[in-house]
């Protein structure tokens, strides 16, 4: 059981399609994040959000749309993807930004 | 940022060994972080260690700031103990910065 909770955990797109990530933390923590994580690479800090004010925005594509609207809740909306998207995308929470941080179970985004 | 290396990057153990993975960082740090990753992709916490020594079962940490470096014991390791360990670190107010892991391997 953990308590941060990512769906879908599994996801096929294709280029020309929308889809969102969900991302649900049981916790009561006031920060959330968004991570990639690509083979052979560190994990890339994507959003970072406070109280559901968005605090840092790591130079992502467009393409990533995030939405947080409440603290326990964060989505990432996805459209027009590339393949070199695909990778393994990470939702965290921390009691307060950048302190200690628990991770979802990831979701495994393929762009076809 | 703040630089943060692994060693070793890849470890292959036979069931019952002891090992010790070590993070070294590049500026001071006042949080740090071990995880495992599972083979299903989950980040799970092993250790909130930005200073001293935990422990924790069959697992055990040590972080020496001043010398900006934390090591990571296991011992008697498992199958299950099998995937990859990150450390991560960060200062006040800013971003957690992870290491590319060590891929850990136990063999029965």
């Amino acid at each position: 059981e953990t308590g941060v909770t990512q769906t879908p955990r599994h996801l096929v797109m294709g280029m020309t399609n929308k889809k969102s990530l969900k991302c649900e933390q049981h916790l009561g923590h006031n920060a959330m994040y968004w991570y990639k994580q690509s083979a052979k690479k560190p994990l890339e800090l994507m959003f970072v959000y406070s109280l559901e004010e968005r605090v840092e925005n790591n130079s992502v594509p467009s393409r990533f749309s995030p939405e947080c609207p409440n603290s326990s809740h964060l989505f990432l909306h996805l459209h027009t993807l590339q393949p070199e998207d695909s990778a393994l995308y990470l939702c965290a929470s921390s009691p307060g930004v950048y302190t200690e941080a628990f991770f979802g179970q990831g979701t495994r985004l393929t762009v076809v | 940022g703040i630089q943060v290396e692994q060693s070793p990057p890849d470890l292959i153990l036979q069931e019952g060994a002891n090992s010790t993975l070590r993070c070294n960082f590049s500026d001071s740090v006042n949080n740090l972080q071990w995880f495992h990753q599972n083979p299903w992709g989950q980040l799970i916490n092993l250790f909130y260690i930005p200073s001293g020594t935990k422990q924790n079962g069959r697992l055990s940490a040590t972080t020496v700031a001043t010398e900006r470096y934390s090591l990571l014991y296991i011992s008697s390791s498992q199958t299950t103990d099998s995937g990859v360990y990150f450390c991560a670190v960060s200062n006040t107010g800013n971003q957690f910065y992870f290491g590319t892991g060590t891929s850990l391997t136990v063999i029965p």
